[in-house]
């Protein structure tokens, strides 16, 4: 069965500092992974994805993430964070064999502090 | 020009009405998604959609029946609700089904 797990619930991070928010995957067959960012009152948005291919994958507002099989992770990192950056962050997982179905992890708040 | 438009945005109802939330998306995507957010911010699959026909159907009770008019459509009716109903409803929609989601803004739905 797939399944998705963000072990921190909360990450504090100060303004310029690198982030990582991270995720790891349970799933048969190849992996679809993605990166949602959710701002309050607001729906997700797509930040990043990896289906195939080179391993670090970049995405929107700076973030990237590294697909890792070995460790079955994809945590999602910045450079330098931004107080704006403040938000939710899901990573979610899709296998071609599950019917394409995505299964959510439970979430992690980002507090960037200026 | 929003990509995912729902209506309404918020939704209090009482025990035992039925209920309905509209959703279109103006993106020539193939597949349509609702997703059910609790007060914990857990998110899950309900029902997912391509190109109309039915293809996830998660363990949902029967009161929430979607209804796919046409490929930019994805409407959610719900029966009876019920307290536990209480919950942030997104519709997203992608481009296949392998691809990452557009979702809407969300549908509050109070049940008291």
């Amino acid at each position: 069965a797939q399944s998705v797990a963000q072990p921190e619930d909360q990450v504090n991070v100060a303004e310029g500092n690198p982030l990582t928010v991270k995720c790891t995957y349970s799933v048969s067959g190849n992996p679809y992974l993605f990166w949602y960012v959710q701002y309050p009152n607001r729906g997700l948005q797509f930040l990043l994805k990896y289906i195939t291919g080179d391993n670090l994958v970049k995405g929107s507002y700076g973030f990237e993430a590294e697909f890792n099989k070995s460790q079955t992770s994809f945590h999602l990192k910045k450079p330098s964070a931004l107080v704006s950056d403040s938000a939710l962050y899901f990573c979610a997982v899709r296998a071609p064999t599950g019917g394409f179905k995505t299964i959510f992890g439970a979430g992690t708040r980002l507090f960037v502090k200026a | 020009d929003t990509a995912v438009s729902q209506t309404p945005k918020y939704l209090v109802t009482q025990m035992g009405n039925d209920k309905s939330i509209k959703c279109e998306q103006n993106l020539g995507h193939d597949t349509m998604y609702w997703y059910k957010q609790d007060s914990k911010k857990f998110l899950k699959i309900m029902f997912s959609y391509n190109n109309k026909e039915l293809i996830i159907n998660e363990t949902v009770p029967n009161r929430f029946s979607p209804k796919s008019p046409d490929k930019a459509h994805l409407n959610l009716h719900i029966n009876s609700l019920e307290l536990g109903d209480s919950a942030v409803y997104f519709c997203a929609s992608s481009q296949d089904l392998g691809s990452e989601a557009f979702f809407g803004q969300g549908t509050r739905l109070t049940v008291v």
